[in-house]
């Protein structure tokens, strides 16, 4: 079966280190998307994707960035971790603008 | 740009009780509307959705119907059990803007 995983599933990090989440889906889905998940905020956007080598700004990408080499993969990377991005990181792909997303389990990542 | 609000938790009910989410949104275009729902420790997966006016959303005995003329998107199930605990998430998209999520909505049913 299709599915979307996450890794790590649980990271713990000192600020001001690189730190790298992996995302990787077998849906062969175009469009690919990070969130982060704080009490109160809902799910807010952080980066998308709409194809290989397409990359774009969401909500709240400032300190993140995103590369997509591939169709499956799109990982997220905190160029230097501040305690401001303690948070549930979720990855989602779509196959076409406007679809259902589907989710991955999610990332908790805390910066210490 | 597009919005959606939601009624805001945490919602608790008895088992058998009636729910009812309210769930609104802003849109310029001609969006799709829908709802997911998130169990403790895991990601968010699709509940049920609707793409054009007048639509009905059905899954698992929870239904949303697409109301144009009030732009809303309310969610309701004749009787909830406590499997149903959970948070639910109203969510809007169109071809110019991505999935745009509410803030959320914790329910927690009790036997």
């Amino acid at each position: 079966d299709a599915e979307i995983t996450q890794s790590p599933r649980h990271k713990i990090t000192e600020t001001g280190r690189q730190v790298t989440l992996a995302c990787h889906q077998t849906w062969n889905h175009n469009n690919m998307f990070w969130y982060r998940q704080d009490l109160g905020h809902g799910l807010r956007l952080i980066h998308y994707s709409y194809g290989v080598h397409d990359t774009n700004k969401g909500e709240v990408s400032d300190g993140y960035s995103v590369s997509r080499s591939n169709t499956e993969d799109l990982p997220l990377t905190l160029e230097s971790a501040a305690s401001s991005q303690t948070s549930v990181y979720f990855c989602a792909s779509s196959d076409k603008r406007q679809e259902t997303q589907y989710f991955g389990p999610g990332t908790r990542l805390l910066v210490l | 740009g597009d919005s959606v609000t939601q009624m805001e938790g945490p919602v608790t009910l008895s088992e058998e009780a009636f729910l009812t989410i309210n769930c609104t949104y802003t849109a310029t275009g001609y969006p799709s509307l829908f709802w997911y729902v998130q169990y403790p420790g895991e990601g968010l997966q699709l509940l049920l959705k609707a793409t054009k006016a007048d639509d009905k959303g059905s899954n698992k005995g929870f239904e949303a119907t697409y109301r144009k003329e009030t732009t809303s998107f309310h969610l309701e199930k004749g009787s909830v059990q406590v499997s149903d605990s959970a948070v639910y998430f109203c969510a809007l998209s169109d071809l110019n803007n991505d999935m745009r999520f509410g803030a959320g909505t914790r329910l927690t049913v009790k036997p």
